[in-house]
């Protein structure tokens, strides 16, 4: 499988905890996303990359959410002391350069905050 | 700040029933529109796109989509629906230039055999 990649699938944490997820976008795209959806809702986008640069966060992005993509590959999103709040779906997106507008999606970590 | 609104929360159609699920954003610039969808168990896919020229669009599977931009609105349709077509369906706006993508809330569609 080529596409984008997200491990693991589901998280369950216990409230408090850091989780870490990562991404593995399709192997020459140099842009990157990061969003969360859920129940009900559309994906909200969270902050996104281009090569290793951060170039833009989202205000949902509170202090406990970092994320990090030190090679312009693969990237990480770190949620620290985790609250219920943040049970949802994690969902990543890479584009190909010359084709910015389409976002080739991950299937999701599933976070589950007890 | 862009924002999308989807008119329906869940559609239920018998197959060979037509399709139309609405989509209008708000935003005054010039923008890129889409639809996705998301398979039960899948990731979401492309289905169909407009950047720019004739507004009305089509994708994959027999969808197609007309933007009026008096209407601020992206309606998806397909004349003629299949099982297979149950899944969500969410709309996205990004700006013209702009990296940032804002989907609507989504669409169910359940189609009974």
């Amino acid at each position: 499988d080529t596409g984008v990649s997200q491990d693991p699938r589901h998280k369950i944490t216990k409230r408090g905890q850091n989780v870490t997820f990562r991404c593995d976008p399709i192997s020459e795209h140099n842009r990157l996303y990061w969003y969360r959806q859920t129940l009900g809702q559309g994906p909200e986008f969270l902050t996104y990359f281009q090569n290793e640069a951060q170039l833009e966060k989202s205000r949902l992005l509170s202090d406990r959410f970092s994320a990090e993509r030190p090679k312009g590959s693969f990237s990480t999103l770190e949620i620290q002391r985790t609250e219920q709040g943040d049970s949802a779906m994690y969902l990543c997106a890479s584009t190909l350069a010359g084709q910015i507008q389409i976002q080739y999606f991950g299937a999701g970590t599933r976070l589950s905050v007890l | 700040a862009q924002s999308v609104s989807q008119h329906n929360h869940h559609v239920i159609l018998s197959e060979a029933a037509s399709l139309e699920l609405g989509c209008n954003y708000s935003y005054g610039g010039t923008v890129n529109l889409f639809w996705y969808v998301q398979y039960p168990g899948q990731h979401l896919q492309l289905l169909l796109k407009y950047f720019s020229g004739d507004p009305l669009v089509k994708g994959i599977k027999g969808f197609e989509a007309e933007f009026i931009k008096s209407k601020f609105s992206f309606n998806l349709r397909k004349p003629s629906v299949q099982w297979s077509d149950t899944a969500e369906y969410f709309c996205a706006v990004n700006a013209e230039y702009g990296q940032n993508f804002v989907f609507g809330p989504g669409t169910r569609l359940s189609v009974l055999p």
